[in-house]
């Protein structure tokens, strides 16, 4: 059973618009999340992340909203550029797994940002 | 740095064979993941170890055994490979117990006929 999902396989926008990804979860122990990105022929790389302390984190154009009530994270990127087209995956730890550091994986979302 | 590698980056396999992938790390890092991402599967965990001369099983150890002989080197072997194990496959490492930012290798392709 799948405990974090990206439902959206895809997703394509404009540059200069907002993007918006999505991630939900089905794990109430869960309460750190992050997000990757990942360039094609290249490994993940981290991107961002929140602690279930806060609802939101910002990192120049890019903020992680968390809902816990709803399970519910998004990545919003704004502005888009076109070298922001990759793979994003979300990615979440519970408290338990402070001694092993392991993480679970959503699908991941391909985003195309045209130019 | 080249933080973490991966050899080799693509392989061929026929169905049977046997093959080892390597990772190395020179980041001194204690914890090793072992991944495998297919489509619209994301990332499973193939392996993991939390340090030199232990390992554990993490989602998908079916087919996979594990090797951390040294600090710096996580081994993945496939016995006998079949086409299921055709995948991308993706070594990663983090410091020691933390919660937190894992650091990939660049992955190998792996087909398996």
């Amino acid at each position: 059973d799948q405990q974090v999902k990206q439902n959206s396989p895809s997703l394509s926008v404009q540059e200069g618009r907002i993007s918006i990804l999505n991630c939900d979860y089905t794990n109430s122990m869960f309460d750190y999340f992050l997000w990757y990105k990942k360039y094609p022929a290249e490994g993940p790389t981290f991107l961002i992340s929140i602690s279930s302390i806060k609802d939101k984190n910002e990192d120049g154009r890019f903020t992680v909203f968390l809902n816990k009530s709803a399970k519910h994270l998004s990545l919003h990127i704004v502005p888009s550029q076109p070298g922001d087209s990759a793979v994003y995956f979300c990615a979440a730890s519970d408290r338990g797994s402070s001694n092993t550091g392991k993480l679970i994986f959503g699908q991941g979302t391909t985003l195309q940002v045209k130019p | 740095n080249a933080g973490v590698t991966q050899t080799p980056k693509f392989r061929v396999l026929k169905t049977g064979q046997s093959m080892t992938l390597l990772c190395a790390q020179d980041m001194n890092h204690e914890y090793m993941y072992w991944y495998r991402q297919d489509p619209g599967m994301g990332l499973r965990l193939i392996h993991y170890s939390v340090g030199e001369g232990t390992t554990a099983k993490g989602e998908v150890p079916d087919g996979y055994n594990v090797s951390r002989l040294k600090k710096q080197n996580f081994l993945l072997g496939l016995e006998s490979a079949a086409p299921s194990q055709t995948s991308v496959y993706f070594c990663a490492s983090i410091p020691g117990a933390q919660r937190g930012t894992q650091y990939f290798g660049p992955g190998t392709r792996l087909l398996v006929l």
